[in-house]
């Protein structure tokens, strides 16, 4: 079946400029992640959805990053007034639920966004 | 504060040699653990998962891995790489918060 999918593939802004960053997770899953990947370095926690629930933002880095899920479907990340430091591979991940111990909690990535400010 | 730890930043083995990439968490119960592998322009891809029972776990790609409490390890191990196999590979918690929690990685370079 279909993976995730994120769009674009690669974006290259310039710095000032607001971006959107979309994600399609898996169908029939109700958790998705957004995670920060800079050159070299491991994977960053951004923002996390479940279903209904607030979202739980406490990885985004500052008030210039927003996301959006629309019910159990899309999600998008805003960046706004990009700075060059946001340059990153942005990736998206879901996962069937989000409940300790259970098999559900396996998170499946998309390809990312490379983001490239300049 | 949890975290997992992967000491080598980078390893370089002959094809047909047998691997061992290393990884230590710090975590007060028994966490659920994951490796993935990153190829070049390619997203991550789940290869093997550790949530409880058995401590030897089987993968997809040849790949197995040993979670040892006593050490607090879970070493990921091939026991003939292939060229293919180069890529990136993360050693990753999950923690009772919902969160993911990553290794910086082990960049695995694969020589003829």
């Amino acid at each position: 079946g279909a993976g995730v999918s994120q769009s674009p593939s690669n974006k290259v802004t310039e710095k000032g400029k607001d971006v959107e960053l979309r994600c399609d997770p898996i169908s029939g899953h109700t958790a998705l992640y957004w995670y920060r990947q800079r050159l070299g370095q491991g994977l960053e926690f951004l923002i996390y959805f479940q279903g209904n629930s607030a979202p739980d933002k406490s990885g985004l880095p500052s008030d210039r990053f927003s996301a959006e899920r629309t019910g159990e479907s899309v999600s998008t990340l805003t960046i706004q007034r990009t700075q060059q430091e946001d340059s990153a591979v942005y990736l998206c991940a879901s996962s069937l639920w989000r409940v300790s111990g259970r098999e559900g909690e396996t998170q499946y990535f998309g390809p990312g966004t490379r983001l490239l400010v300049l | 504060a949890q975290s997992v730890t992967q000491p080598d930043i980078h390893i370089t083995v002959s094809e047909g040699a047998s691997l061992e990439l290393r990884c230590n968490y710090s975590y007060g119960a028994t966490p659920y653990l994951f490796w993935y592998v990153q190829s070049p322009g390619q997203g991550l891809q789940l290869l093997l998962k550790y949530f409880s029972g058995d401590t030897l776990v089987q993968g997809i790609k040849g790949f197995e891995a040993e979670f040892k409490r006593s050490q607090s390890s879970f070493n990921l191990r091939k026991p003939s790489v292939h060229w293919s196999d180069a890529a990136e590979y993360f050693c990753v918690a999950y923690n009772q918060g919902g969160k993911l929690i990553f290794g910086q990685g082990t960049e695995l370079s694969v020589k003829p």
